[in-house]
């Protein structure tokens, strides 16, 4: 069964400062990861989806790189904002061949506090 | 493109009473999933549908809880004899796959509160 482990469980870090929250998973056997930032109360915002044969995806001051080997991602945030504060989400999608290669596996998040 | 909706975005209850949520996906989006999340967790996989059809539903969903998905459209939630611990949020996402893979993308959920 697939374990998606998110450290830290909270994080606060002051305005400007470039940040990484880590993500890790049992099952090397995936076929995309994303991360997701979720404002409280809300749903959840696609930030960045990695495909198992990519290494990295960046979009605006969000990278995220994956191991899939080691069962690894990490979200770099550059020169954070106070509108950053949210909570930040990874899943991963299997990858296997019989049908069930669609539900997203999530861990519980890293809570992010920019401070001004 | 205006996104997932869902309706009710709240809901309060009284244990033992029915309820029913609403899901309306993007346009074309052939693909409709529930997931549940409640306080300091990641959201759960509850059920899938490709178009008008449920080809899953997870362990978490016990025969008191219903999803449709009539004409592969729009998908309704239902939720038979509240209990207490069915208090969460309720997330909808649709996709559609294409050349580029899959991304789901999400609704702004539904909080019920059971009490």
């Amino acid at each position: 069964k697939q374990e998606v482990t998110q450290i830290p469980a909270a994080l606060s870090v002051p305005e400007g400062e470039n940040l990484v929250l880590n993500c890790s998973f049992t099952d090397s056997a995936i076929y995309n990861l994303q991360w997701f930032r979720q404002d409280p109360g809300k749903g959840l915002t696609s930030l960045l989806l990695i495909q198992s044969s990519q290494r990295e995806q960046t979009s605006g001051r969000l990278n995220a790189s994956l191991d899939k080997s080691s069962g690894r991602s990490t979200l770099y945030i550059a020169a954070s904002q106070p509108g950053d504060s949210a909570t930040y989400l990874c899943a991963v999608r299997p990858f296997n061949s019989g049908g069930s290669n669609y539900k997203l596996t999530f861990g519980k998040g890293t809570l992010l506090t920019v401070n001004p | 493109d205006t996104g997932v909706s869902q309706d009710p975005r709240h809901k309060i209850t009284k244990r033992g009473q029915n309820v029913t949520f609403r899901c309306d996906p993007i346009s074309e989006h052939n693909r409709l999933y529930w997931y549940r999340q409640t306080l300091g967790q990641g959201p759960e996989f509850l059920t899938y549908f490709q178009n008008e059809a449920q080809l899953e539903k997870s362990r978490l969903l016990s025969d008191r809880f219903s999803a449709e998905r009539p004409k592969g459209s729009f998908s309704t939630l239902e939720i038979q004899r509240t209990e207490q611990g069915d208090s969460a949020m309720y997330l909808c996402a649709s996709s559609y796959v294409g050349v580029g893979g899959e991304t789901q993308y999400f609704g702004p959920g539904t909080r019920l509160l059971v009490l």
